[in-house]
């Protein structure tokens, strides 16, 4: 199974200040397609997770501009510009190239 | 908008089976990827494996494939997950989700979830 990590794995973050969310992976995930099979998503207190970033970079219709997804091969990064309250929760890094897909352990973040 | 909502058993004794059905709405069963997904309490999630190909092709974890059994009930648009010889670490949130709307792997739209305890 490919590996997934996340770093910091706890995050507290002020309103307005931009945060960043690292993942990594134990293989590459780029495909032969071009295409780099990285997901992140958002799991909100007490609600389902969310899909943000799908395939590395690019944004689910109707997720804000302010959360930005890069990285190759098997480093990640997720970016939030400007944190707002509502982006409270724990992030999920998930890979899809292989099966059995396989997400990371989390990253709690909250309000200063 | 496709709507996914989870049913099922929410106490299972030990060495039984945990049986779960979503029901899809807003989407065939027919179409797309159909998946389940699990967290136990405090914990990160866990893909248990999907149906697709109008339930004619399913994918399991490996570390379930032995217990783990994915159908489909076309007229009802509904599928399920069986897994067999259940044990306390099978105590989780049971999510079903879709994937394929855009790709193959990404789950765009989720169902609430499912409390599934394993105890005596």
């Amino acid at each position: 199974d490919i590996m997934m990590t996340q770093t910091p794995l706890s995050l507290s973050v002020t309103p307005g200040q931009p945060a960043s969310i690292s993942c990594k992976s134990s293989q590459s995930l780029l495909h032969s397609d071009g295409k780099t099979y990285l997901f992140w998503y958002l799991q909100k207190p007490g609600q389902s997770p969310q899909l943000l970033i799908h395939e590395l970079s690019s944004r689910f219709p109707g997720v804000p501009e302010r959360f930005s997804g890069s990285g190759s091969g098997t480093e990640f990064t997720l970016r939030i510009s400007r944190v707002e309250a509502e982006d409270v929760g724990v992030y999920y890094c998930m890979q899809s190239i292989q099966l059995p897909f396989t997400f990371g352990p989390g990253t709690r973040a909250d309000i200063k | 908008q496709v709507q996914l909502q989870e049913s099922g058993p929410g106490l299972v004794k030990p060495s039984e089976t945990l049986s779960l059905t979503c029901t899809v709405s807003g989407a065939s069963i027919s179409s797309y990827y159909w998946n389940w997904i699990r967290q136990p309490a405090g914990k990160g999630l866990e893909w248990i494996g999907r149906m697709y190909n109008s339930g004619n092709t399913a994918d399991y974890n490996p570390s379930l494939k032995s217990r783990v059994t994915i159908s489909v009930d076309t007229s009802k648009n509904q599928f399920s997950v069986k897994l067999s010889s259940v044990t306390a670490a099978d105590t989780a949130v049971y999510y079903c989700a879709r994937s394929g709307a855009m790709g193959p792997t990404e789950f765009d739209s989720w169902g609430q979830g499912t409390l599934v305890t394993v105890s005596s």
